[in-house]
């Protein structure tokens, strides 16, 4: 069953604009992270952020996490016509040999 | 170093057939992971060989199955092919030196299986 949740579904900007998703989660997690999908390839690890950690950077990325309200956000700043993709989050639920859950996914289209 | 190949990128199927897929993982990672992904179900968790031995296994049936080599490579194998298991088909590897029993997962580029 799909344990994170990406708000919003799809989301188009500009060129320049920020982006930003939100994922939900159901349990208690070690660890979350975040993936991008160009269109029917591979997923491409963004950024890891551990539950014991609120916020991480990582060039135009933002990430944030909120294991109170079990719900972390991705900011992209500056978003460019490349960061058209979907992406996800995944998570890692805080029970031993369990594996990563992914959401369903945020389709982004930048446009120029 | 050389990111993690599949093989082959598209198979096209026919109901009842028997299909073998290949992952070679990024050399040093023991890890490797399959996932089933769907315009419906998203992407949707397989199973997970670490050093040979099935680590994890996801809610699928026993259709599909998988193996990993002592080099790491892995295969997944789906017998008796159903319609609904058209999917791109992804392997991650990984280096589970985090002490987190998932690591980051580094992913191929897919095979995409259609099955008429």
């Amino acid at each position: 069953s799909q344990q994170g949740e990406e708000d919003p579904q799809a989301l188009s900007i500009q060129e320049g604009e920020n982006a930003t998703m939100n994922c939900s989660y159901k349990t208690s997690i070690n660890n979350l992270q975040w993936y991008r999908q160009n269109s029917g390839r591979g997923l491409v690890h963004l950024i890891l952020i551990r539950s014991n950690e609120r916020e991480k950077h990582s060039g135009r990325l933002r990430v944030t996490l909120d294991t109170s309200k079990k719900s972390s956000s991705l900011l992209i700043t500056a978003s460019r016509a490349a960061d058209t993709a979907s992406y996800f989050c995944a998570t890692e639920p805080n029970q031993a040999g369990t594996a990563l859950i992914f959401g369903k996914g945020t389709t982004l289209s930048v446009s120029s | 170093k050389a990111g993690v190949t599949q093989t082959p990128r598209y198979l096209i199927k026919t109901r009842g057939q028997q299909v073998t897929l290949s992952c070679s993982p990024i050399s040093g990672h023991r890890s490797v992971s399959w996932y089933q992904q769907t315009p419906g179900q998203g992407l949707q968790f397989l199973f997970e060989y670490f050093s040979e031995t099935q680590r994890n296994k996801g809610n699928f049936p026993g259709r599909f199955s998988g193996r990993q080599f002592s080099n790491s490579r892995s295969e997944m194998n789906v017998s008796t092919l159903e319609l609904g298991d058209s999917a791109l088909y992804l392997c991650a590897s990984s280096l589970l030196t985090s002490g987190s029993s998932t690591d980051t997962q580094y992913f191929g580029p897919g095979t995409r299986l259609t099955v008429l």
